[in-house]
């Protein structure tokens, strides 16, 4: 069975770091795996999402790895910004049904 | 920009009454599904739903729910008598049938808050 999950599980940094969000599943036969923001009490976001033939995708300041053979994903945020603070999902779909595994989350917050 | 969206945004209900959650799903999209988060936990899918009928569904969805496409448009989850336990946001998603599983990428509307009585 299909399990994912995200370290840390939140994360305090001053604005203009870089950081580095991980995600890690335990089955590596995966069709997709896609990034997302959740705002609080709101919606999910979709950010990125890599096939699993690829090794990264990028979008602006966001940049999200796919190590499938060991079961890993980052995602690099550049230069964070306050209104990136949010928290911050990763999902596996491992059938082509496109059925969604998720990670409990990383709680960002960026400081001005 | 096209989205996903849902109503109502929020509904109090007493146990053991019906709630019927609606989606509105982008336009061009086939693929719907329905998600819920428990508050604090993790978003766990509940059903997908293809060409009219149920593709796959999880544990969580036994009897009480049902979904239905009833005019090409909406896409609803109904719960016949709702339980404490029920008390969620409930997320419709939708994907396009022009990409394949591999790159389909899912759309998610903004939720339909339940609190159950």
């Amino acid at each position: 069975k299909q399990e994912v999950t995200q370290i840390p599980a939140a994360l305090s940094v001053p604005e203009g770091e870089n950081l580095v969000l991980n995600c890690s599943f335990t089955d590596s036969a995966i069709y997709n795996l896609q990034w997302f923001r959740q705002d609080p009490g709101k919606g999910l976001t979709s950010l990125l999402l890599i096939q699993s033939s690829q090794r990264e995708q990028t979008s602006g300041r966001l940049n999200a790895s796919l190590d499938k053979s060991s079961g890993r994903s980052t995602l690099y945020i550049a230069a964070s910004q306050p209104g990136d603070s949010a928290t911050y999902l990763c999902a596996v779909s491992g059938n082509q049904g496109g059925k969604l595994i998720f990670g409990q989350g990383t709680e960002l917050s960026v400081k001005p | 920009e096209p989205e996903v969206t849902q109503t109502p945004s929020h509904q109090v209900t007493q146990m053991g009454q019906e709630v019927i959650l609606r989606c509105v799903p982008i336009s061009n999209h086939l693929y719907f599904y329905w998600y819920r988060q428990i508050l604090g936990q993790k978003v766990e899918f509940l059903v997908s739903f293809y060409n009219n009928e149920i593709s796959e569904k999880s544990e969580i969805f036994d009897d009480q729910f049902s979904v239905e496409r009833p005019d090409g448009s909406n896409f609803t989850l109904k719960i016949r008598s709702t339980k404490l336990e029920d008390s969620a946001m409930y997320f419709c998603a939708s994907r396009s049938a022009r990409a394949s599983a591999n790159t389909g990428e899912l759309f998610f509307g903004e939720g339909s808050r339940l609190t159950v009585l």
